[in-house]
């Protein structure tokens, strides 16, 4: 069980706009530690989406976008592709006994 | 630009000992702001973060495993290592290395390495 929640799965048609929440406490993103999301396609590797927040790496598209507030973050997705379709993390620092940075349990997105 | 490669045995008996290595290509393990790091998956389940390495050899683990992990560096060989002692079913997993930048985030990862741990 990570001490960041996520759903389990999320699903939206193509060209619609959905949203990944990612849940935590006082002891990770309640505390100001930043929060990354990663996309990662079976078989793939981990691909980082967007790190501290809201911050896009080079190359990845406008349609992905972070955000933070409380003790939780959300990754949105707009525009949804069929190639969008695969499992999504989020990922922050943490300082109860679980571990120093963890993962969401992750969130199969799929593409009607 | 940075590559990453893990290599080590595909298959571990348990109570043995898993050990792995990562080779870093494209730029060096001794810059002044990336850890190293393990991650593993196991089969349907999420990632996990193992540990990780500064170049200096200073190391930080996941207390669930720090009694049984230990991250060593090789500058001169441009690698970071990883042992998992006294392995079970439960470690089997794929398991990645992966450079953690100055923001906290994995921003380059390995390809993955399947380690099952049977007799």
């Amino acid at each position: 069980q990570s001490v960041l929640t996520q759903p389990p799965s999320v699903s939206g048609a193509p060209g619609q706009r959905v949203t990944i929440s990612c849940t935590g406490s006082s002891s990770n993103i309640g505390a100001g530690y930043d929060v990354h999301w990663y996309q990662h396609l079976p078989g793939r590797v981990p691909k980082l989406l967007i790190y501290g927040n809201d911050n896009r790496p080079s190359g990845v598209p406008d349609r992905f976008s972070g955000s933070k507030s409380g003790t939780s973050a959300s990754l949105a997705i707009s525009g949804l592709q069929a190639e969008d379709e695969a499992t999504y993390y989020c990922q922050s620092y943490d300082t109860s006994l679980s571990a120093f940075w963890v993962f969401g349990g992750g969130t199969k997105l799929t593409v009607l | 630009q940075v590559q990453l490669l893990e290599s080590g045995p595909g298959l571990v008996k348990p109570s043995q000992t898993l050990s792995l290595t990562c080779s870093v290509s494209g730029g060096s393990i001794n810059t002044g702001s990336s850890f190293w790091s393990w991650i593993r998956q196991p089969a349907g389940k999420g990632l996990e973060w193992i540990g990780r390495v500064y170049a200096t050899g200073s190391t930080d683990y996941n207390p669930s495993l720090k009694s049984r992990v230990t991250i060593s560096v090789d500058t001169s060989k441009n690698q970071f290592s990883l042992k998992l002692t006294s392995v079970t079913a439960a470690d089997t997993a794929v398991y990645f290395c992966a450079r953690q930048a100055a923001t906290a985030a994995f921003d380059i990862w390995g390809q993955g390495t399947v380690v099952t741990v049977s007799s």
